[in-house]
């Protein structure tokens, strides 16, 4: 069965300094996403995006926070200078159709610890 | 803007009793509605949804829910849990709308089956 893949599953950075989070999602899907959960929160919306610009985001993405999908398969999440408060989990999703009620397939996650 | 509740943030159940996970949502607008489990080191997969007809909704492994539009909930249940169901269990909602597929999630409930 097809899967979203994430890399890397954990990374550990020092505050201030960037970081980019991979993805490759669905290879027929058009819709991309970026939700984080930190350690005992709900998982929250970051980001979609399709056809090349982002489509809609959350208060969270803030200046600081960047997708692209620089080739035909990958797509990322930058986070330029981390903050302590960026340590979570960050999935990856994506889907099919950009309509409420289409499934969205998220992949694993990937562990952000910033120290 | 929406919101999801899910009561209960940890349910202990023997194997093989029955179990159900508890959902409310408030919403302005018409939703549709999901649940997701996230096993053990894995990412979130979709177990069922429901989006329009029936308000009685199967999904995988045996789990079913119900959508009570007059209670605004939205209960997830097994009539007999195995080991393996073991997870946590993210109810969430999407706008039912013309564009963008935005997931919003309750905080998760925690499912450990025992022996």
């Amino acid at each position: 069965e097809p899967e979203v893949t994430q890399t890397p599953s954990h990374q550990v950075t020092q505050m201030g300094q960037e970081v980019i989070l991979r993805c490759v999602p669905i290879s027929n899907h058009l819709y991309f996403y970026w939700y984080r959960q930190i350690l005992g929160q709900k998982v929250e919306f970051l980001v979609s995006f399709y056809n090349n610009e982002i489509s809609e985001k959350s208060e969270i993405f803030d200046d600081q926070f960047s997708v692209e999908r620089p080739d035909g398969s990958n797509f990322t999440l930058k986070i330029r200078s981390t903050k302590l408060e960026d340590s979570a989990m960050y999935f990856c999703a994506s889907s099919e159709g950009g309509q409420g009620g289409n499934t969205i397939y998220f992949g694993e996650g990937s562990w952000l610890t910033v120290v | 803007a929406q919101s999801v509740t899910q009561l209960d943030s940890q349910v202990p159940v023997f194997e093989e009793a029955p179990v159900e996970l508890r959902c409310n949502y408030s919403s302005s607008v018409s939703v549709y509605l999901f649940w997701y489990v996230q096993y053990p080191n894995q990412g979130l997969q979709l177990l069922l949804k429901y989006l329009s007809g029936s308000t009685l909704v199967k999904g995988i492994n045996g789990f079913e829910a119900e959508f009570n539009k007059s209670q605004t909930s939205f209960h997830l249940r097994k009539p007999s849990v195995h080991i393996s169901d073991t997870a946590e269990y993210f109810c969430a909602v999407s706008k039912v709308r013309a564009a963008g597929n935005k997931l919003t999630f309750g905080g998760g409930t925690r499912v450990l089956v025992k022996p």
